[in-house]
């Protein structure tokens, strides 16, 4: 199937540092969506990504779509204990409806 | 507004039974979908709807079915229930298309023995 690739699977950073993920695939998506889910919780969206190209910002978080249409990014600056959670990517297959999410990215802020 | 309300939160159910899980919204959206996630994976769509009377597969629909009479409800129906089945369910819904913003509700941790 259409498969999204999330690394790293899992951080340990300092409150404080920068971080950096990334979504890759082997197919082009016209879509590109970063959620973060909370323990207990259903996801939360934080950006949404439309157009190859595109730089969003949320705050402390800056997200990318790539040119090739076939990655994105998502850096999150000076990390608080608060951005612990689980971080997905997502997009809907090309042409479709059905949502693809990535595997995730765990991540542990040391306070 | 609630959202987007699911129950119950938790269940058992023992291999062969039935259940339906149970998904509204208040928010007059059309879209709808139904996701499982497993540990260590992201979330797989089971099946959508994008308006009532109107459903589809997602990439694991075997094992379940879906139907939705109003745009306010959702049921996710087991029909007999396996231990492969055992898993945390999500129910969501947009305003608009897949790509728009998906607003989820709390999940379901089902368990089959």
């Amino acid at each position: 199937g259409q498969q999204l690739n999330q690394s790293p699977q899992s951080m340990f950073i300092q409150e404080g540092e920068d971080v950096s993920m990334n979504c890759t695939s082997s197919s082009i998506f016209n879509t590109w969506l970063w959620y973060k889910q909370e323990p207990g919780e259903g996801p939360v969206l934080l950006i949404a990504l439309y157009k190859a190209g595109e730089l969003t910002s949320n705050g402390r978080l800056t997200a990318q779509f790539g040119i090739t249409r076939k990655d994105s990014f998502l850096n999150i600056s000076a990390s608080i204990p608060s951005d612990v959670g689980i971080y997905f990517c997502a997009g809907p297959k090309y042409n479709n409806n059905d949502m693809r999410f990535g595997a995730g990215t765990r991540l542990t802020v040391k306070p | 507004n609630a959202g987007v309300t699911q129950t119950p939160k938790f269940q058992v159910l023992k291999t062969g039974q039935s259940m339906t899980l149970q998904c509204a919204q208040d928010m007059n959206h059309e879209y709808m979908s139904w996701y499982r996630q497993d540990p260590g994976m992201g979330l797989r769509l089971i099946h959508y709807s994008v308006g009532a009377g109107i459903t589809d597969q997602g990439e694991v629909p075997n094992g379940y079915n879906v139907s939705r009479s109003t745009t306010e409800d959702f049921p996710l129906r087991l029909l007999s229930a396996a231990p492969s089945q055992t898993s945390v369910y999500f129910c969501a819904s947009t305003r608009a298309g897949v790509g728009d913003e998906q607003f989820f509700g709390p999940g379901t941790r089902l368990t089959v023995l």
